[in-house]
C-alpha cells in the first residue's frame, strides 16, 4: 500500500481481555517497530523486526506483550490480559532498514482499557 | 546507547512569529538525527532529517534544523509561524553503524495563537 496502515484505529476493551493490533507495513520495507505512546509522553520503543532476523525485544514492557511478523509483511502485537496501564496509542512504523532511511508510521491504534 | 532531551514540553508564540524548538542528544557514535510533527489524531510525519553533509536541512513547511556537533543539538526553527503549525513536535536519533532503533524525544507542543 501507500502507507502504513494500522488496524483497529481505535480499541476499547476490559481488562484481562487479551488483544490484538495489526500493522501493515510499506510494500518493500524490511524493517517494522512497534512504539507505545501514553497521554502526553514520547513514544516508548517496544519491538524491531528486520527481515527474517530475530526481532529485538529489548522494549517489550512485560511478559504479556508478543508481537510476530512473517518475513516482511504483516506484523501483529499482541497484549494478553490487559491492564489499565497499557492504555495508549500503539504506533507501527516501518523503513527500508540498515539506518539509512527514516521511518514511516502508521496513524496507531488508540486503545482503551477500562 | 543514545539518548534524547527536548527541552521544552510546551512553546505558546503568536502567529507570524519565529520559533526554535530545542533538541539535544547524547551518542557515542556518529548520528542521523530527524524531526517528526504529529498532529492532532495523527500518526507521525517526517518533517527533515540530517543524515550528513550540510549541517543546515531544510524540510517541509518552512522548517529546518541545523545540527551543531560540539553542542550535540538539532534544534528545530521556522521564521514565521502559522495557526496549522500547532502540533506536538518530536526528535529522534539514530545511532550510525550501531542500533537501527530510532530514540525519540519527549515531544514539544507547540502552540500557535493567532
Amino acid at each position: 500500500g501507500a502507507g502504513v496502515s494500522q488496524s483497529p484505529s481505535n480499541k476499547v476493551t476490559e481488562k484481562g481481555k487479551d488483544v490484538e493490533l495489526r500493522c501493515d507495513p510499506i510494500s518493500g520495507h524490511t524493517a517494522l517497530y512497534w512504539y507505545r505512546q501514553r497521554l502526553g509522553q514520547g513514544l516508548e520503543f517496544l519491538i524491531y523486526f528486520q527481515g527474517n532476523s530475530a526481532p529485538d525485544k529489548s522494549g517489550l514492557p512485560s511478559d504479556r506483550f508478543s508481537a510476530e511478523r512473517t518475513g516482511e509483511s504483516v506484523s501483529t502485537l499482541t497484549i494478553q490480559r490487559t491492564q489499565q496501564e497499557d492504555s495508549a496509542v500503539y504506533l507501527c512504523a516501518s523503513s527500508l532498514g540498515g539506518g539509512f532511511g527514516e521511518a514511516f508510521f502508521g496513524q496507531g491504534t488508540r486503545l482503551t482499557v477500562v | 546507547a543514545q539518548s534524547v532531551t527536548q527541552l521544552d514540553s510546551q512553546v505558546p508564540v503568536f502567529e507570524e512569529a519565529p520559533v526554535e524548538l530545542r533538541c539535544n542528544y547524547s551518542s557515542s557514535v556518529s548520528v542521523y538525527l530527524f524531526w517528526y510533527v504529529q498532529y492532532p489524531n495523527q500518526g507521525l510525519q517526517l518533517l527533515l532529517k540530517y543524515l550528513s553533509g550540510s549541517t543546515l536541512v531544510k524540510g517541509i513547511n518552512g522548517f529546518e534544523a541545523e545540527f551543531n556537533k560540539s553542542q550535540t543539538s538539532f534544534h528545530l526553527r521556522k521564521p514565521s509561524v502559522h495557526i496549522s503549525d500547532t502540533a506536538e513536535y518530536f526528535c529522534a536519533v539514530l545511532a550510525s553503524g550501531g542500533s537501527y532503533i530510532p530514540t525519540f524525544g519527549r515531544g514539544t507542543s507547540l502552540i500557535v495563537h493567532p
